[in-house]
């Protein structure tokens, strides 16, 4: 099974400051690395797969980079609806599929 | 729009059985792969299950194996979870989600997601 791991456990950021998430698998999952934002009582919903592209909709400062092992999102400027938590999950080598712990982005 | 609905969740005592449903519309039900995933009260997201766009293929995560049946019925764009023997470690909200690949073609990711149901474990 390949163990995703997310840091940190928590992020305090300021409205429109950049914000930096880590994501490291266990073993390689090339670029086959999804990133998802749940917010509080709602489903998760895709932000990027592929570890670098967009889905439909998603604004553009939501970026993502990496393969391999280690993979990284980031919010250029992060807005007020952009306070959540956010996973991410391999689709390399499955089943299972896997999941981070998740990165709280919260009010600084 | 791809929309899905899940029900049945509730509350149930342990060792009985619980079946959820997810009601998919908005796109070609019988083209994609289906999962659940879970997520216990304050923690993360675990995947439960997958089945294949025409019901052939499933798998399983290891702590569900063989108490959890998936299931699909493709002429009434539902999706299904039995739950046999539940614990009340499988108390969670389960969503279930939309594979993107088509037909045989799995990606493995998730997407949209329904808004989920919640199964409480209890005596």
């Amino acid at each position: 099974e390949i163990v995703m791991t997310q840091s940190p456990a928590t992020l305090s950021v300021s409205p429109g400051e950049r914000a930096t998430l880590s994501c490291r698998a266990s073993q390689s999952v090339r670029s086959n690395l999804a990133w998802y934002q749940q917010k509080p009582g709602q489903a998760p919903r895709v932000l990027i797969y592929g570890a670098s592209t967009r889905a439909t909709g998603i604004p553009d400062r939501f970026s993502g980079s990496g393969s391999g092992t280690e993979f990284t999102l980031t919010i250029s400027s992060v807005q007020s609806e952009d306070f959540a938590v956010y996973y991410c999950q391999q689709y390399s080598n499955w089943p299972p599929l896997t999941f981070g712990g998740g990165t709280k982005v919260e009010i600084k | 729009q791809v929309q899905l609905v899940e029900s049945g969740g509730g509350v149930v005592q342990p060792g009985r059985s619980l079946r959820l449903s997810c009601a998919a519309s908005g796109f070609t039900f019988s083209d994609h792969g289906m999962h659940w995933v879970r997520q216990a009260p304050g923690k993360g997201l675990e995947w439960v299950t997958i089945i294949s766009f025409d019901g052939s293929s499933t798998f399983y995560a290891e702590s569900v194996k063989g108490r959890f049946t998936i299931s699909r019925d493709n002429s009434k764009n539902t999706l299904y979870l039995q739950m046999n023997s539940l614990r009340a470690e499988d108390t969670a909200v389960y969503y279930c989600a939309k594979d993107p690949g088509y037909s045989s073609s799995w990606q493995g990711r998730f997407d949209p997601w329904g808004q989920g149901t919640l199964v409480t474990v209890s005596s």
